[in-house]
């Protein structure tokens, strides 16, 4: 079946630091994927997305690239904010059903 | 602005109560997604629709869930007799379908906690 491997978190960052948030999927054919944020108290967002390898998908200043030889979604982002302290999610579409990783808490202090 | 709204935001409620959580999909989506997150299992599938029509609901406990969309502008997530392991934050979701399945609005959360 469909998964989706987040690397565990919490991570905790200082402002204006590098993030990559790894993400690796197993399915079938050719999934569209999907980062995901959740804000404290909020629901889920949809942050960006690929539908086709080596696409790279961007919002915000993050970017994910679509990866199929090494089924990955990786996201990065140059130099984060405190604002970006949120829960990142990696999601693949097979068909209509969204699956989603475990979720990474990422925290950026000032 | 376009959003999805879900009634009640917090619920607290007693063993063996009945539960109804409710949900205003986004006007023109077709499809329709109930997720139950917690900090154990993170973000589990429940149940999702397509034009009205329930597609999947292997996720939910049958014996005690229950989901339905009456119309298009009304779903709902029915739990009886709810138990303290149906804590969680109960999220609805609506979706475009066609090219654009997959990109998802999420409503702000139903919290319920079952004492």
């Amino acid at each position: 079946g469909n998964s989706v491997t987040q690397m565990e978190g919490p991570v905790t960052l200082s402002e204006e630091a590098f993030l990559t948030i790894n993400c690796t999927y197993t399915a079938t054919g050719y999934p569209s994927l999907f980062w995901y944020v959740q804000y404290p108290g909020e629901g889920l967002q949809l942050l960006l997305k690929a539908t086709k390898a080596d696409d790279k998908g961007s919002n915000k200043g993050f970017e994910a690239t679509y990866r199929k030889e090494t089924t990955s979604f990786h996201l990065e982002k140059g130099s984060v904010q405190v604002s970006d302290s949120a829960v990142y999610f990696c999601a693949l579409r097979s068909g209509s059903r969204l699956t989603f990783g475990e979720g990474t808490q990422l925290t950026v202090n000032p | 602005d376009a959003r999805v709204t879900q009634t009640p935001r917090d619920k607290v409620t007693e063993m063996g109560q009945e539960v109804t959580m409710r949900c205003q999909p986004i006007l023109g989506h077709n499809t329709v997604f109930w997720y139950r997150q917690t900090m154990m299992q993170g973000l589990e599938l429940l149940a999702y629709f397509r034009n009205r029509a329930p597609l999947d609901d292997s996720g939910m406990p049958k014996d005690r869930f229950s989901a339905e969309m009456p119309d298009a502008t009304l779903a709902t997530l029915k739990i009886q007799p709810s138990e303290p392991r149906d804590s969680a934050v109960y999220f609805c979701a609506s979706g475009p379908g066609g090219a654009n399945t997959g990109e998802l609005f999420f409503g702000e959360g139903s919290r319920l906690t079952v004492l």
